[in-house]
């Protein structure tokens, strides 16, 4: 069946870089953006960025610019989000979740991925 | 940026009763409007898509509504596996995806 599959948990110090990946199948991988969506204990959801897994290109949220970089491994099937410079505030379940084009929606989500920052 | 204004952020509510979620946008966003619901511990699940389409395999108590700028997730007849947060999406430029602050339903 269709999935997409995350890394395990991580826990960084702060002033590291974590690389989150997500493992696509079922389907046709370089059929659908895979975007990143975060969420801080307790919060609501948070947009990062998204990598079309054919052409490799991205876009970023203003707020991650620069720190964030989504890519993609299209023989293995698997995006991977990279966050740099980490600070205690990135503490957060990271997922990746397929957007379905016709309508911009999420259809397809990860299981997540928790990032734990603490020195 | 999209603004968006999701209410109430908290809602009790019986089994079998019927709750609206409302979801306003500070811009025109056609029917780019997704709904989304989260269980504690588990990743979203989409729900409706294009402001009113069903996404496969939800049941037909979901019901969403709205063009333009004001939308609605409606939840009639309220089952126990229906209590959750619910998120509303804009998604009319991939290069900005805002998310509503979400929607607490809780058991009365």
């Amino acid at each position: 069946q269709e999935q997409l599959v995350q890394s395990g948990a991580e826990v960084k110090k702060p002033g590291a870089s974590v690389k989150v990946s997500c493992k696509a199948s079922g389907y046709p991988f370089t059929s659908y953006d895979i975007n990143w969506v975060r969420q801080a204990p307790g919060q609501g959801l948070e947009w990062m960025g998204w990598v079309t897994p054919n052409s490799g290109n991205t876009a970023y949220a203003q707020k991650f610019r620069g720190r964030v970089t989504v890519t993609r491994n299209t023989p293995t099937s698997t995006a991977y989000m990279e966050l740099t410079s980490l600070r205690s505030e990135d503490t957060a379940v990271y997922y990746c979740a397929r957007r379905r084009y016709s309508s911009n929606a999420f259809d397809l989500w990860g299981q997540g991925t928790l990032v734990t920052v603490s020195s | 940026d999209i603004q968006m204004t999701q209410s109430p952020s908290a809602l009790s509510a019986s089994v079998g009763d019927r709750v609206t979620i409302t979801c306003r946008t500070s811009q025109n966003i056609i029917n780019y409007l997704n709904w989304y619901q989260q269980h504690p511990g588990k990743a979203p699940k989409l729900l409706i898509y294009a402001a009113s389409s069903l996404q496969s395999g939800v049941p037909s108590r979901f019901n969403g509504s709205g063009s333009g700028t004001d939308f609605t997730l409606t939840i009639t007849s309220l089952q126990p596996e229906d209590f959750a947060t619910y998120y509303c999406q804009e998604s009319y430029s991939t290069l900005r995806i805002t998310f509503g602050q979400g929607t607490r339903l809780e058991i009365k």
